[in-house]
């Protein structure tokens, strides 16, 4: 059974360009979850996804956009990247109404430069 | 607005100490408490905790939460260099979203 799968691991992108982050959640889970975690600090909430509809949302701008497919696969978009953006993107799935526990994976590490 | 503290930001200890982590929470609509361990990456999942009292364990590791307090403490005794990692609470109120704590970077010499 695999966990939750996040790709790329690892990238380096300029200020001002776009990126986008994938997630495959573990299997049977329908609800993903993107967390902004900073050097030093604590995961952020950003957005959730469910049924393929943003359900809530975080105190992130509006570059942050995000995509559930049918699959319950999810994508992380940020757009016009600012070096504050540097961080570890986790996302995190789960089962909705079952109560189950929260899954990571393994993070993309996204650099800005 | 929901809110994790947690104490102390950082500790170091020698192999076979026993250390107290500590978390404490405002939220919304409680739901559950939960403890994770981040070593490199994902932070990966040691318990669950949504009634008071009660102390779950597993090996070395145990935790119990106060809902009457707001606060949970996390407990690891004779410590191994293993556990050498950022350990972080975070809580969840009427969604899936966690609200986490900065987290403890525990550091643990041979």
């Amino acid at each position: 059974d695999a966990g939750v799968t996040q790709s790329p691991t690892h990238l380096i992108k300029t200020r001002g360009q776009q990126v986008t982050l994938r997630c495959s959640p573990k299997s049977g889970h329908d609800t993903v979850s993107w967390y902004q975690q900073a050097l030093g600090q604590g995961p952020q909430f950003i957005f959730q996804y469910y049924e393929e509809e943003e359900r809530q949302r975080g105190n992130f701008p509006d570059r942050f956009s995000g995509h559930q497919f049918p699959n319950y696969s999810s994508e992380l978009n940020v757009n016009a990247l600012l070096l504050g953006d540097s961080a570890l993107y986790l996302c995190a799935t789960a089962q909705t109404r079952s109560g189950n526990t929260i899954y990571f994976g393994e993070g993309s590490w996204l650099t800005v430069v | 607005e929901d809110k994790v503290v947690q104490s102390p930001l950082s500790l170091v200890v020698h192999e076979g100490d026993t250390v107290t982590l500590n978390c404490s929470y405002e939220v919304t609509n409680f739901r559950s408490l939960l403890w994770y361990k981040q070593e490199k990456k994902a932070p990966t999942f040691l318990f669950m905790l949504t009634s008071s009292g009660i102390e779950k364990k597993s090996g070395r590791l145990s935790s119990i939460l106060d809902k009457k307090e707001l606060f949970s403490i996390l407990n690891i005794t004779a410590t191994q260099t293993g556990d050498s990692a950022i350990y972080l609470c975070a809580v969840q109120g009427g969604s899936e979203k966690l609200v986490f704590g900065k987290g403890t970077k525990l550091t643990v010499n041979p």
